[in-house]
């Protein structure tokens, strides 16, 4: 069972290069998130989208956007890195669609993005 | 804006005792609390969710309390093991998201 599987796991840019993070479950659940993690830092939560079709912005969406291309896959797009991004990225879902019942969230193992 | 603040110093705890690590929010009271475990290099694990009507949630050696009165929550591992070593991480919901803690490094001496 492989839950929910991001890809790369590492990658290196320069600033100014686009690269897009991948993501999919295979759990059926209805809602997917973006999370970036740094030294010292709770979670921040970047895009989420609670059913195929819609997105919504998180905590911190700028330099960012996101795709819900089906149910599965939740794709995090960088258009233009910036040393700022530097980061370690989790891809989560959960089964819930109400914002008062997210329920558990099952993450991914993450993606190292480093941005020079 | 809602805050949640964790110990951000590693606790050491030798192995047999009890572990206890703390979780403090401010403003905002939450309807759920959950507790996460996180290892090095990986995504974190779900362990324990405690809504707001319930004091204390238990799960195997694990005991999760919510007192709203404080605004905190405690999470417990009993008869800790090594293996019980990582990072432990508290969320609380608000609105659309959940607002997470940076996490307490917990570490079990054998």
């Amino acid at each position: 069972n492989a839950g929910v599987t991001q890809t790369p796991k590492f990658q290196v840019l320069k600033t100014g290069q686009s690269m897009t993070l991948q993501c999919a479950q295979d759990m059926n659940h209805n809602s997917m998130y973006w999370y970036r993690q740094d030294p010292g830092m709770g979670l921040r939560l970047i895009y989420y989208s609670a059913s195929e079709g819609t997105t919504d912005k998180g905590e911190v969406p700028n330099g960012y956007n996101v795709s819900r291309l089906n149910k599965r896959e939740f794709s995090l797009r960088l258009e233009s890195a910036a040393p700022s991004q530097t980061s370690v990225y989790f891809c989560a879902s959960s089964s819930g669609t109400n914002h008062r019942n997210t329920g558990e969230l099952f993450f991914g193992e993450g993606s190292r993005l480093t941005v020079l | 804006s809602q805050k949640i603040e964790q110990n951000s110093e590693a606790l050491n705890i030798q192995e047999g005792k009890t572990a206890t690590l703390t979780c403090n929010y401010t403003n905002y009271s939450p309807a759920y609390l959950q507790w996460y475990r996180q290892d090095p290099g990986r995504g974190p694990v779900f362990l324990l969710l405690i809504r707001e009507n319930e004091k204390e949630k238990r799960k195997e050696r694990l005991k999760v309390t919510f007192d709203t009165t404080l605004k905190q929550s405690l999470f417990h591992i009993t008869a800790s093991q090594p293996a019980d070593s990582a990072t432990y991480l508290c969320a609380q919901d608000s609105n659309y998201q959940l607002i997470w803690g940076a996490g307490t490094k917990l570490i079990i001496k054998p």
